[in-house]
């Protein structure tokens, strides 16, 4: 286990709607990177958070926002679901410096079903 | 950009066997490469990690992976599999600076048949 908690595991929501992913960041790690992991594929970088702002950004509309706690939690916010926004969605922690020097904890994701 | 290829989408192997996943990547200059493992259900577990220095690394679960720059491969290896290894298994690289995100491969699946 590794101290990166995601809720809720599954849910399931309408086209159209809102929907807001948490994720609780492993003891120490203050940054946050969101995934989409589509059903048959590997994750796909959505944003990073870096004290409580936003640091990097993957190929994802504007639909799809987030935020970090001052105890370096984190939303995923996604508006006006789509279908093809049913996926995995990961949550990874890490302290912030060179990837020699750190490791990323993965939860086990919020499955999202969008009908 | 970077990228990574895995170009067996499924493997199926005899428990004792050995293993090797095969991963491609591209990028300019020294990649930082990953190997994680998905068990169904399950978030993404680091196996092992390459930066520098020795081309062969350890990992856990008695997994390895050796670093090729000449073929731009970081192939994941075992020589013994056990019924526990069937999994999802992808290989990731960072190495953009400035850009703090992993790019994945697809991702091979693993079968382990006794």
């Amino acid at each position: 286990e590794t101290g990166v908690t995601q809720s809720p595991t599954h849910l399931i929501k309408t086209r159209g709607q809102q929907v807001t992913l948490r994720c609780s960041s492993q003891s120490g790690h203050n940054t946050v990177s969101w995934y989409q992991q589509a059903l048959g594929q590997g994750p796909q970088f959505i944003f990073q958070y870096y004290r409580e702002e936003e640091n990097g950004r993957g190929n994802f509309p504007p639909r799809f926002s987030g935020l970090q706690f001052p105890n370096y939690s984190s939303e995923l916010n996604v508006n006006a679901l789509e279908l093809d926004d049913s996926a995995l969605y990961l949550c990874a922690s890490r302290s912030q410096g060179a990837w020699d020097n750190t490791e990323a904890f993965f939860g086990q994701g919020t499955r999202l079903t969008v009908v | 950009a970077q990228s990574v290829t895995q170009p067996d989408i499924h493997i199926t192997v005899s428990e004792g066997a050995s293993l090797e996943l095969r991963c491609n990547y591209s990028y300019g200059a020294t990649p930082y490469l990953f190997w994680y493992v998905q068990s169904p259900g399950q978030g993404l577990q680091l196996l092992l990690k390459y930066f520098s220095g020795d081309t062969l690394v350890q990992g856990i679960k008695g997994f390895e992976a050796e670093f090729k720059r000449s073929q731009s491969s970081f192939n994941l290896r075992k020589p013994s599999v056990h019924w526990s290894d069937a999994a999802e298994y992808f290989c990731a690289v960072w190495g953009d600076f400035g850009n703090e995100k992993l790019t994945f491969g697809t991702g091979t699946r693993l079968t382990i048949i006794p």
